[in-house]
């Protein structure tokens, strides 16, 4: 039972244009969700967050939207460079229940982005 | 600052073999995790850590053992490996398990034969 999901496990963007990849989750309980950045032979690392209680959070140029009545969150790059290819992880967490304190993962999305 | 730092790097194991995948984290934090990652599988929980002395199981710990031996350091042990435990390892951990924020290590490749 995959409770977040990351449908396109690869994407491909021409550098300066922008990436987006999105995520689905089922697990009414997650109330904050976060994108992880990982290079290969390295450990993920945190990229953005944001709470259930907002539909959209910027950091420079990653922005993350989150649609809470489709059970959907995107990440937006924007202009996409090449040091941005990487595998991006969804991630999602809740305030309660099995959620508490765990995060649950997506399957990730190869991004690359070609100069 | 190291931050989480995780040996070895890589392992190779034969079936029935033991090994115990040592973590440590330099920041001070109360929650610590084990995750295993498979293609096409995302980072799933083996074992958490809430706070010094205390552990429970997470998504997949059948076959796992962890210790949490003071806030620092949080092991993982395989008992007797087994084909299906060939995996990426990662370690991470957190300023306790109400932040979200996540920390991890560079990984352990291992390989069982």
């Amino acid at each position: 039972d995959q409770q977040v999901k990351q449908n396109s496990p690869s994407l491909s963007v021409q550098e300066g244009r922008i990436s987006i990849l999105n995520c689905d989750y089922t697990n009414s309980m997650f109330d904050y969700f976060l994108w992880y950045k990982k290079y290969p032979a390295e450990g993920p690392t945190f990229l953005i967050s944001i709470s259930s209680i907002k539909d959209k959070n910027e950091d420079g140029r990653f922005t993350v939207f989150l649609n809470k009545s489709a059970k959907h969150l995107s990440l937006h790059i924007v202009p996409s460079q090449p040091g941005d290819s990487a595998v991006y992880f969804c991630a999602a967490s809740g305030k309660g229940g099995t959620s508490y304190g765990k995060l649950t993962f997506g399957q990730g999305t190869i991004l690359t982005v070609h100069p | 600052n190291a931050g989480v730092t995780q040996t070895p790097k890589f392992q190779v194991l034969k079936t029935g073999q033991s090994m115990t995948l040592q973590c440590a984290q330099d920041m001070n934090h109360n929650s610590m995790y084990w995750y295993r990652q498979d293609p096409g599988m995302g980072l799933r929980l083996i074992y958490y850590s809430a706070s010094e002395g205390t552990t429970d199981k997470g998504e997949v710990p059948n076959g796992y053992n962890v210790s949490r031996l003071n806030k620092r350091e949080f092991s993982l042990r395989l008992e007797s490996a087994a084909p299906s435990q060939t995996s990426v390892y990662f370690c991470a951990s957190s300023k306790d398990s109400s932040y979200n924020e996540q920390f991890f290590g560079p990984g352990t490749r291992l390989t069982v034969l």
